[in-house]
This record gives C-alpha cells, structure tokens and sequence, in this order.
C-alpha cells in the first residue's frame, strides 16, 4: 500500500489568494511529481524533484512553484490563485521504477 | 519530450466482453507500468513489467511487455462494472537518478448498460 498523502482533498478558494497544496510520503522515495489533471483528462507533470534541493520544471508550464527541503515533503504553491488554475493536483513519488499516487487535491478558484 | 501513445482513447463496451489496450513508443523502455484511475482518485497501479516478453497477470489482467520493448498491452476478461475507468501506461527508460516516469494520454473504459 502506497504510503503518499495530499491534503487537503478539496478546496475552494477565491481569486488572488496564496495557497499551498501540501504532499508528504513516507516511503524514502527520491523523485517525486505533480501533475495537473482536468477531469477525464490525461496527466500533466507541471514540476518533478530528483532529491532534496532539487527542483525541476514539467512539460506543461504551471504558475505554481514547488520546494523540496525534506525528503518527505514536497509542497506545490500558487501565490496568487485564479480561476484558471481550476483542476485537480496530483503528487506521486517513487525510488527506481513504481510510482505511487497521492488522492489529489481537488482545486477550485471562484 | 518522449511520448507514449496510447490505444484507444476510449472503448464503450458490453459487460462481459474482454478488453484489449496498448501503448507504442518510438524509443526502448525499461519498465512498463499500467494504472487505474476511477473519478476523484489518484491512479493505481495494476501491474509493473520489467523484462522484454514478461507476461503478467493481476487477477483479470494480463499485461505484456513487448519484445521489441517498444511497446505494452493490457487485456482485462470479462468486464465488469467496477473495471470502469481510466487506464494509464507508463514507461521508464532507465531507472536511475535522471529518468522520470512518462505517461500514455489514458485508455478510458466505459461499461454499456
């Protein structure tokens, strides 16, 4: 059983506020992931980390900004929240090869 | 970027019937990954294959890594309604420090009352 937590699982937010979607595992994993996902649609990674200090944008270009300073946590942040930014985030982590999912945080800007 | 393309986009089946879902890439992977993601939920994975002309099975599923290691399958027998879904390969070419997972575009599966 994957070991990867997201919270929080929903949030409802209006539009220019700071928000931070937090991710924590702990199974030791070096690499960990964010993806954005619209219903139904495909995955997106937006930011991807190889270890402790280490950073690395996606392939779909996001606003938000990620910090890795521990190894269990990776927190994705949004500064100034617009309607835009609606979908749903997903973290995930892994050693090698098998990634493990967070449930997602389910965002909407109103 | 590397791609994954993923076969089909979605299937609208009968319960019962078998399925049947691939993933192609223009370059070799080392490990192949299916997923399952029902609405609202993070993907799960179903099956990891690490070796060219591995054939696994998870209960219903039977997934095949190809021998070119170009490519997958995934068969799921006999449908049922909970199969319903999105369905995710994912491949890695090399499984170390510099190599991040990439994701096919999703197979979704739907069950015809």
């Amino acid at each position: 059983e994957a070991d990867i937590y997201q919270t929080p699982r929903y949030l409802v937010i209006g539009t220019g506020k700071k928000i931070t979607l937090e991710c924590s595992q702990t199974m030791g994993h070096d690499k960990m992931y964010w993806y954005q996902q619209d219903p139904g649609m495909e995955l997106h990674l937006i930011h991807y980390s190889y270890g402790v200090n280490s950073t690395e944008k996606g392939d779909l270009s996001s606003e938000s900004t990620v910090s890795r300073i521990r190894t269990e946590h990776f927190p994705l942040t949004l500064e100034s929240a617009r309607p835009s930014h609606t979908s749903q985030y997903l973290c995930a982590s892994n050693r090698n090869t098998e990634a493990f999912f967070g449930q997602g945080t389910r965002l909407t800007v109103v | 970027g590397q791609q994954l393309n993923q076969s089909p986009q979605s299937m609208f089946i009968q319960e019962g019937e078998d399925v049947s879902m691939n993933c192609t890439s223009s370059s070799i992977f080392n490990t192949w990954l299916w997923y399952k993601q029902e609405p609202g939920e993070g993907p799960v994975l179903l099956i990891a294959l690490y070796k060219a002309g591995e054939l696994t099975s998870n209960g219903r599923l039977t997934a095949q890594f190809g021998i070119t290691r170009k490519d997958s399958f995934l068969n799921i027998s006999a449908s049922i309604p909970s199969d319903v879904g999105i369905y995710f390969c994912a491949g890695q070419m090399r499984p170390n420090r510099d190599d991040k997972i990439i994701f096919g575009k999703g197979t979704r599966l739907h069950i015809l009352p």
